[in-house]
């Protein structure tokens, strides 16, 4: 089974371009998630889909990002315009539904888009 | 959601146990104790969860003492491919928000 995919794994822009990372979670799973660490920092939590829906973006830094998950597959995470704290690692989970058996807080996580801002 | 404590780092040697305890003294009725696994360039890894008590895989083992206000993953014997950051996070069921607290970064020496 593949697991979480995201693309890209690098990306270097200025500031006040827009970049748009994306998601691929684990077939079946409907539940998916963005996280990101800003250097220095710890790990913090972005926003939850559930299926296509936004269950949860209360980490939404502000209105620069936008996610979004058209069809319930893929997710996408545009920033735009870049600024140079967006800098730092952007993690995407997924996990199951509960009733299939996983907890919640079980999640499954992405190798991370690394975002560099100039 | 409950705030974990944990070593910031550790130092081992292969072949050793290693024990790393959290503390979460404000751990609520509902919440579980889970344990991650990062390596450098990669996304934190599900590891270990547990309630109460002892739970066991073939990765590692969660014990939690009877007033749950700290937990204990213990690494049998580790090598240098458990040099790692390990998370230690409390949440409740119906959570789906992961806090991820500085971890505690495992260096295993030959």
């Amino acid at each position: 089974e593949a697991g979480v995919t995201q693309f890209p794994s690098h990306s270097v822009i200025e500031k006040g371009q827009t970049v748009t990372l994306r998601c691929d979670p684990i077939s079946g799973h409907d539940n998916l998630y963005w996280y990101r660490r800003v250097m220095g920092k710890e790990i913090k939590f972005l926003l939850h889909f559930v299926k296509e829906s936004k269950q949860d973006e209360s980490g939404m830094p502000n209105n620069r990002f936008l996610a979004e998950r058209t069809g319930g597959t893929y997710s996408t995470l545009k920033v735009q315009p870049a600024e140079l704290e967006d800098s730092g690692v952007y993690f995407c989970a997924s996990s199951q539904d509960p009733r299939a058996g996983d907890r919640p807080d079980t999640q499954y996580f992405g190798p991370g888009t690394r975002l560099t801002v100039l | 959601l409950a705030k974990t404590t944990q070593p910031i780092s550790m130092d081992s040697y292969e072949g050793q146990e290693v024990n790393i305890t959290c503390s979460h003294n404000n751990i609520a009725t509902n919440d579980y104790i889970t344990w991650y696994q990062q390596f450098p360039s990669q996304g934190p890894r599900f590891i270990i969860q547990g309630y109460k008590t002892k739970v066991t895989n073939e990765v590692a083992s969660l014990f939690i003492p009877a007033d749950r206000k700290s937990s204990t993953l213990s690494l049998p014997r580790v090598s240098l491919s458990d040099t790692a950051v390990y998370y230690c996070l409390v949440a409740g069921g119906a959570t789906n928000k992961l806090i991820f607290g500085t971890g505690t970064l495992l260096a295993v020496q030959p």
